[in-house]
């Protein structure tokens, strides 16, 4: 299996477009994770997935996010409009729950600038 | 949500050094993992640690977990260059969601 596949790898966008970041997680896994990155603010996850169900979006941080799972193998993060301050690498993450030891498989990121 | 804090925050040594970063939470873990993340890379899994007291070992890392499981260390003997990266700890949040640390930026100088 190629991993998890994130497009873009990078995206440089003006204040208030609409930016769309895509998702392919390893197939197989149900479960799949959005993170944003920044030096700030760590590594925050924003949305989680299990089995093309959002099961806790309580980290998007504001209705411009939405996220989507169509199916167990794509998924999107849109922001409309997008600001500058959502600047940052944004990655997705796919794993298989079995208990404790779940481990999370991460893609590339995609890093956004919003100028 | 459970708070994971890490310390230091950066980290700076040369090679051959010796170094301990350190994972802390006010409530009790299910389980820790450690990640490493390179620059420009997504984060990799280390290791899982479950049960208090456990040690695990990955070549020069030494990954401990507290006997009451709310603390974690990992130990890197003899830094090399290749050890510098984002060493990140997570838990499992709460609806079977992954939370991380904000991690240690550790620097090995050549």
């Amino acid at each position: 299996d190629a991993g998890v596949i994130q497009s873009p790898r990078h995206e440089v966008t003006e204040m208030g477009q609409e930016v769309t970041l895509r998702c392919k997680p390893i197939s197989g896994h149900n479960s799949l994770f959005w993170y944003r990155q920044t030096m700030m603010r760590g590594l925050e996850l924003l949305i989680y997935f299990n089995n093309n169900v959002p099961i806790d979006d309580s980290g998007m941080p504001e209705d411009r996010f939405s996220a989507k799972m169509p199916n167990a193998s794509f998924s999107t993060l849109k922001i409309q409009p997008s600001e500058p301050r959502d600047s940052a690498v944004y990655f997705c993450a796919s794993s298989y729950l079995y208990g404790l030891d779940t481990e999370a498989f991460f893609g590339q990121g995609t890093r956004l600038t919003v100028v | 949500t459970q708070l994971l804090e890490q310390s230091p925050q950066f980290l700076s040594i040369q090679e051959g050094e010796n170094l301990t970063v350190y994972c802390n939470s006010s409530s009790v873990f299910s389980s820790l993992q450690w990640y490493r993340q390179e620059p420009g890379e997504g984060p990799v899994l280390l290791v899982t640690v479950v049960t208090g007291g456990e040690v695990k070992k990955l070549k020069r890392l030494t990954f401990q977990f507290g006997d009451a499981r709310k603390d974690s260390s990992l130990h890197i003997t003899a830094a090399q260059p290749g050890d510098t990266g984002l060493y990140l700890c997570a838990t499992e949040g709460g609806s079977e969601k992954l939370v991380f640390g904000k991690g240690t930026k550790l620097t090995v100088n050549p």
